[in-house]
């Protein structure tokens, strides 16, 4: 299967903690990446791999995944972290990469 | 520092080829380990992955796509070209390149750690 599916919006209280999912038969055997997108920006690399953060992306932000899911979680989500956020990863022919649909984030 | 900008037509006509340069700073486009994707956006819709070249020159097409798509490079300019052919009111978007690493995890993670800021191309007549 070529898909990653994820939830098309989530909220969460400021402060509060909250989890981003992306499911997908290609994530039993590829890891993903996820991408935040702001307004009129282009996306950004959030997290890669397991659980792994570029430079520069503050540490309340982790990935984790198990069997054909994988998530991203923000620990005390703050104001600034309100944007779609889009998982990544290889199809299950590891030879074309796909997007999940993106999910909005609305921080309460 | 790392770069990379997007440039072609801001409007095209249906049944036309778009035709977009990806010029790159800061890598080489013939580092290993790395390739230079093809991605887009309509308005208000998610990103779709178009295509991507690697530094050997192997290339991925989006399946849905591969018909119309042709991306190549010319490593001594830096730049990255890709071509849609029969261009439709629905491929109206905003087309991003983006630095694919395929050094993560030792090399088990694909990401792509660097994006242009993305050109918008509207397909009427």
């Amino acid at each position: 299967s070529s898909e990653l599916t994820q939830d098309p919006a989530v909220s969460v209280a400021l402060g509060q903690t909250v989890r981003i999912t992306c499911q997908g038969d290609s994530l039993r055997s590829y890891y993903a990446s996820w991408y935040q997108q702001k307004p009129g920006q282009a996306p950004v690399l959030v997290i890669y791999g397991k659980n792994n953060r570029p430079s520069g992306i503050p540490d309340r932000f982790s990935g984790s995944s198990s069997g054909n899911t994988t998530s991203l979680t923000i620990t005390g989500a703050q104001a600034e972290d309100e944007a779609d956020y889009y998982c990544n990863s290889r199809d299950s022919s590891g030879n074309h990469l796909v997007f999940g649909g993106g999910t909005k984030l609305t921080v309460l | 520092q790392v770069t990379l900008k997007e440039s072609g037509p801001v409007l095209v006509k249906p049944t036309e080829t778009l035709t977009l340069t990806c010029t790159v700073s800061g890598f080489s486009l013939s580092n290993a380990r790395m390739g230079v994707s093809w991605i887009r956006q309509p308005p208000g819709k998610a990103l779709e992955w178009l295509a991507h070249i690697f530094s050997n020159d192997e290339k991925s097409y989006s399946t849905s796509l591969k018909s119309r798509l042709t991306i190549s490079k010319d490593t001594s300019k830096s730049q990255v070209v890709l071509t849609m052919t029969n261009m439709d009111p629905v491929d109206t978007a905003t087309y991003y390149c983006a630095h694919l690493s395929l050094a993560y995890c030792g090399g088990d993670c694909w990401a792509f750690d660097y994006w242009g800021q993305g050109t918008l191309v509207t397909v009427s007549s």
